[in-house]
């Protein structure tokens, strides 16, 4: 229950394409839900966050998608370009507890 | 700049020894954490403090110790009792520390990391 599953573990997209990340929970009571983005060698930064009480949340090229009711939510990269190429961790907040998903390696072809 | 500093960045040591990473911030955060990041793994939680002179165990605590007698220093401890201690080793903050984890207003901020390689 206090999983947070990631998907896929990782994805190829050609430039100028969309990005799309998945992850599903199963605790209803989580109510933060980040996503982090990190370069090698790097630490994680946050990217973007949404609370569950909107559906959608979107930043430049980069947009939340929640699904309460599926307990689900997605990240798109717009225009997906290869600076975007890193590793992206979804997580979730609650019981006073982050958990992270397990991340997804994304690279964009030239 | 406000930020977080892990050093080293690479440190080796041979089995049996007790080994000790560095953690300073500089963004007056109260709380600050540590991670482990193994391929594949995602990031789990080692220790966390959310006051001074305060510390917690977290998810994978065993073979670990940590310290906080400064608001700004966080070092830890990966002892000899550690079973796998090859991994890289993250640490974070955040403004406010009754919330574990960060929440909305009080994201996570993470270092650099040490990368550690224990033979």
């Amino acid at each position: 229950q206090q999983q947070v599953k990631q998907s896929p573990q990782s994805l190829i997209v050609q430039k100028g394409g969309i990005s799309i990340i998945n992850c599903a929970y199963e605790n209803t009571a989580f109510d933060y839900f980040p996503w982090y983005q990190q370069f090698p060698g790097k630490g994680p930064a946050l990217l973007i966050a949404i609370r569950p009480d909107v559906s959608e949340k979107k930043e430049g090229r980069f947009t939340i998608s929640f699904n309460k009711s599926a307990k689900q939510f997605s990240l798109h990269i717009m225009d997906s370009q290869p600076g975007d190429s890193a590793t992206y961790f979804c997580a979730a907040r609650g019981d006073d507890k982050i958990i992270f998903g397990k991340g997804t390696r994304l690279h964009i072809l030239p | 700049d406000g930020g977080i500093t892990q050093s080293p960045k690479y440190l080796f040591r041979k089995e049996g020894q007790n080994v000790t990473l560095s953690c300073e911030q500089n963004l007056n955060h109260d709380a600050m954490y540590w991670y482990r990041q193994d391929p594949g793994q995602g990031l789990r939680l080692i220790y966390y403090s959310q006051i001074v002179n305060d510390f917690q165990k977290g998810d994978i605590a065993e073979g670990y110790s940590v310290s906080r007698e400064k608001k700004e220093s966080f070092p830890l401890t990966v002892t000899s009792a550690q079973k796998n201690p090859t991994a890289f080793y993250l640490c974070a903050s955040s403004i406010a520390g009754q919330v574990r984890g960060g929440s909305y207003n009080s994201p996570l901020h993470f270092g650099n990391g040490t990368r550690l390689t224990v033979t």
